[in-house]
């Protein structure tokens, strides 16, 4: 299956700092990116979706100055955890798409950040 | 808004035996319903589908069961192996919803004792 990378795998940072996480896919363009947050037990959540050159569209309930997504390429796209504080500690996963179809959305392995 | 639901976060059996994971959702908006299994470390990759036109859609040792009526839906694997051995998180999407935005459980750790 088609492969989809994340960057870092494991982050800790200080209140206050803006961690980016990257997403990737490796080999196919990915017309659609999405970005999801999971809470321990919980399921993931949909945070945005991206699609290559135009603004990201955010879940309700989902701060978009907070969470900042950056889909600069068909290959590519980029979350910003700005000013992050402790709350935002999480498990947060993209999966990008090639739009053939739901079968066809493939994960990254997952990011987790600590915030202190 | 937990419109997934998978209420048994874990589920043990032993090599051979069949394995039964449960999901119900609540909007019957949805029309397209699948199933991913994560390893540790890595992210979900898909496993099986099935539509809402259909009841059951079976792939090999994995079959998916779709009740509407009772807005629910179920995974069976049989014979279940060691390696099958993951989380299994069902979704679903469909209704208002973006071609491939999708709705998840919270998932289930199926172990499979050899």
């Amino acid at each position: 299956g088609a492969v989809v990378s994340q960057h870092p795998s494991r982050v800790i940072c200080k209140s206050g700092t803006s961690v980016k996480i990257e997403c990737r896919s490796l080999d196919f363009q990915a017309t659609t990116m999405f970005w999801y947050r999971q809470f321990p037990k919980k399921s993931l959540m949909l945070m945005a979706t991206s699609n290559e050159g135009s603004k990201a569209t955010y879940e309700q309930g989902v701060e978009k100055d907070k969470f900042l997504i950056n889909h600069a390429s068909l290959t590519l796209s980029t979350l910003t955890v700005t000013s992050a504080h402790p709350e935002d500690s999480s498990f947060y996963i993209c999966s990008a798409s090639s739009g053939r179809g739901p079968e066809t959305q493939y994960f990254g392995p997952g990011t987790r950040l600590l915030v202190l | 808004d937990q419109q997934v639901k998978q209420n048994s976060p874990s589920l043990s059996v032993q090599e051979g035996r069949i394995s039964i994971l449960n999901c119900d959702y609540t909007n019957s908006m949805f029309d397209y319903f699948l199933w991913y299994k994560k390893y540790p470390a890595e992210g979900p990759t898909f496993l099986i589908s099935i539509s809402s036109i259909k009841d059951k859609n079976e792939d090999g040792r994995f079959t998916v069961f779709l009740n509407k009526s009772a807005k629910h839906l179920s995974l069976h694997i049989v014979p279940s192996q060691p390696g099958d051995s993951a989380v299994y998180f069902c979704a679903a999407k469909g209704g208002i919803y973006n071609n491939n935005d999708m709705r998840f459980g919270a998932g289930t750790r199926l172990t499979v004792k050899p």
